[in-house]
């Protein structure tokens, strides 16, 4: 089976541009989740969708959206790009079958993001 | 709320001694822990899981972790360090279905 995938894996944009990175789910997996890694600040929650709603999302000021489609792709986008939104954004998804409350997250590669 | 702590930013062992990271946690109600590992310029792996079942928790690579519910504690240990084990690891808790907390990493140096 597939693992999560993430394009692109490498981008770099200037200072407020917009950007879209994309997800796609291990196959029949409905939960995707986004994160942030930086060195600073490490590794923190954006949101999460599942069956296309936004069901947690994190302390990220509005600039960060996201959205799921019917396939349960899921993308990000970033308005007005800051230079400390540099930072590798990394794609988890999840299974249903599982436990209610204990589905294990799978990870992508991660979308390395440079703002110059 | 939830937290994490990783006890160690840094740990350095010599190839094939034994490996120890720490974590200790805090939740409102019983949680899931997680343990992942991230090698540079990748995605995190799962090593392991604890959801309520076994205590002493198996996972890929020989690495297992113990939950001490007493100490609110989890963490991760390995017989025999390998090269390949060099990486950051990550602590994690999950209460129920709210989001994930991570701890702040640990940097797994393997001395030849």
């Amino acid at each position: 089976k597939a693992g999560v995938t993430q394009t692109p894996r490498y981008l770099i944009k200037t200072r407020g541009q917009q950007v879209t990175l994309s997800c796609s789910p291990i196959s029949g997996h409905r939960s995707v989740s986004w994160y942030q890694q930086t060195p600073g600040q490490g590794l923190q929650f954006l949101f999460e969708y599942f069956s296309e709603t936004q069901r947690n999302k994190g302390n990220f000021p509005g600039r960060f959206s996201g959205r799921q489609f019917s396939n349960s792709r899921s993308e990000m986008n970033v308005s007005t790009l800051e230079l400390g939104d540099s930072a590798l954004y990394l794609c988890a998804s999840s299974s249903p079958a599982e436990a209610w409350g204990v589905g294990t997250q799978y990870f992508g590669p991660g979308t390395r993001l440079t703002v110059l | 709320a939830q937290s994490v702590t990783q006890l160690d930013s840094h740990v350095s062992v010599s190839e094939g001694t034994p490996v120890l990271l720490r974590c200790n946690y805090s939740s409102s109600y019983s949680p899931s822990l997680f343990w992942y590992v991230q090698h540079p310029n990748k995605g995190l792996q799962l090593l392991l899981k604890y959801t309520s079942a076994a205590t002493l928790v198996k996972g890929i690579n020989g690495f297992e972790a113990e939950f001490k519910k007493s100490e609110t504690s989890f963490h991760l240990t390995k017989p025999s360090a390998h090269m390949s084990d060099a990486a950051e690891y990550f602590c994690v808790v999950r209460p129920g279905n709210e989001k994930l907390t991570f701890g702040t990493g640990t940097r797994l140096t393997i001395i030849p």
